[in-house]
């Protein structure tokens, strides 16, 4: 089956950096998402990784290892509008997107 | 990035009646469009795809007959909740697949539905 597994829930500290990781199981991979998504809001595109690597948008940054089913969202500078749910959805052979079900990130002061 | 719009932002209806969202592409064409639904504190649950000019994809599980997808145009998809019960009340978005390599997905603001 596929698979895709984040942790549930993350807190960091206000100017602190975190990391989630996400790694996945799939049937072929074309491409892994990472969506912000507030409470009570839809979801909204951050990054988008399909070769090795890490990919740096400015506070915000994406590291894919295809080999290890492998990715992280790295934030630096946490602000409190950074407390969301981070989803992380990986496109399959078959360019069906497979949603992980989200870690909530928490920042406190 | 690529705007998607939803109409209405919200909604409150009785029970029984029907309730039609739609979901439209502002600045590019979109073949394929998407509707997730979100029930609070879990995750996005794809509905259905659907795909320009042809009949909507749905999932096992969701009901062709109560959740009708029309995907006229290049830029335009609505879900009509047809017969709506206290049970389908839920945060529905929809999402719209940029042409292009990347396949990413701009979604929707979202519709609440409050069916009474």
């Amino acid at each position: 089956g596929q698979n895709i597994d984040q942790p549930t829930e993350m807190t960091a500290t206000e100017g602190a950096i975190v990391q989630i990781n996400c790694t996945y199981q799939t049937s072929g991979f074309n491409g892994l998402f990472w969506y912000q998504q507030h409470a009570g809001e839809a979801p909204t595109f951050l990054s988008y990784n399909v070769l090795d690597g890490l990919e740096e948008k400015g506070r915000f940054s994406s590291f894919l290892s295809r080999s290890k089913g492998y990715s992280y969202l790295l934030l630096k500078e946490l602000q409190m509008k950074d407390s969301a749910s981070y989803l992380c959805a990986v496109t399959d052979s078959n360019y069906q997107l497979i949603w992980g079900a989200g870690t909530k990130l928490i920042i406190k002061p | 990035g690529a705007v998607v719009s939803q109409h209405p932002s919200w909604v409150i209806c009785k029970s029984g009646t029907s309730v039609k969202i739609e979901c439209r592409s502002l600045d590019f064409q979109a073949t394929t469009m998407f509707w997730y639904r979100q029930f609070p504190k879990q995750s996005l649950m794809l509905m259905a795809t659907s795909n320009e000019g042809s009949k909507a994809t749905y999932e096992q599980g969701v009901e062709k007959d109560k959740f009708l997808i029309n995907h006229a145009s290049l830029t335009l998809s609505t879900l009509t909740v047809t017969s709506a019960h206290p049970e389908d009340s839920s945060f529905y978005i929809c999402s719209a697949r940029s042409p292009g390599g990347r396949e990413t997905q701009y979604f929707g603001p979202g519709t609440r539905l409050l069916v009474l």
